[in-house]
């Protein structure tokens, strides 16, 4: 049973296109979170939601919208693609941390490739 | 001050050796330090967490050192192995949940049969 899943796992398309990434957890957590993963490996946090409410966002550009229609769903849409935002995109969710600290559980990441 | 430094960056050790990475932080407001094993292909998955309250947790081959008053903390990895090798995340958060995680830059361990 995959605890935290996402589509699709590979993405290639144009600059300037617009395109989707789809996650879903099963583990009943209250927060999800997008991460981007560059060249270098470092992990970064782009959005977290609670309940569906965005709590952070990390100075993300105005193209990278998040939407959040249920606690188990977390999409982040893209558009007018660059080629700097090619990168592994993580979701990961949680409890919700004000409680206690949690462990974040990772999906598989979708490797996006804008040519 | 949001900063987590994590050295080094890579990292090769013989089969059977130890594993050691460290990370070091300023916000001394940071009391939750997980860290995170990341396979080629897959997403972080947590190894082992420690609050600043204990200096030392073990889990199996795997130890977190924790020096509260210096703000660094270690992982070590006793008896390597080769299905090891992958790259090793140190982080931070504090309480209440800031809802992130502050990731170091990551280590990626080589361990050689």
């Amino acid at each position: 049973d995959t605890a935290v899943s996402q589509t699709p796992k590979y993405l290639v398309t144009q600059m300037g296109n617009d395109k989707s990434i789809k996650c879903e957890q099963n583990l009943g957590h209250d927060t999800m979170y997008w991460y981007k993963q560059d060249s270098k490996k470092f992990l970064k946090i782009m959005f977290s939601y609670n309940n569906k409410e965005l709590i952070i966002n990390e100075t993300v550009p105005n193209r990278f919208s998040p939407k959040s229609p249920d606690k188990a769903h977390l999409n982040l849409h893209i558009n007018s693609l660059e080629l700097g935002d090619s990168a592994v995109y993580f979701c990961a969710s949680s409890q919700d941390p004000q409680r206690a600290h949690n462990e974040q559980f990772f999906g598989p990441g979708t490797r996006l490739t804008v040519l | 001050q949001q900063q987590v430094k994590q050295s080094p960056q890579s990292l090769i050790v013989q089969k059977g050796g130890i594993s050691i990475i460290n990370c070091a932080y300023e916000n001394t407001a940071f009391d939750y330090f997980p860290w995170y094993q990341q396979f080629p292909g897959k997403g972080p998955a947590l190894l082992i967490a420690i609050r600043p309250d204990v200096s030392e947790k073990k889990e199996g081959r795997f130890t977190i050192s924790f020096n509260k008053s210096a703000k660094q903390f270690s992982l070590h990895i006793m008896d390597s192995q080769p299905g090891d090798s992958a790259t090793y995340f140190c982080a931070a958060s504090m309480s209440p949940g800031t809802y992130k995680y502050i990731f170091g830059t990551g280590t990626r361990l080589k361990v050689l049969a």
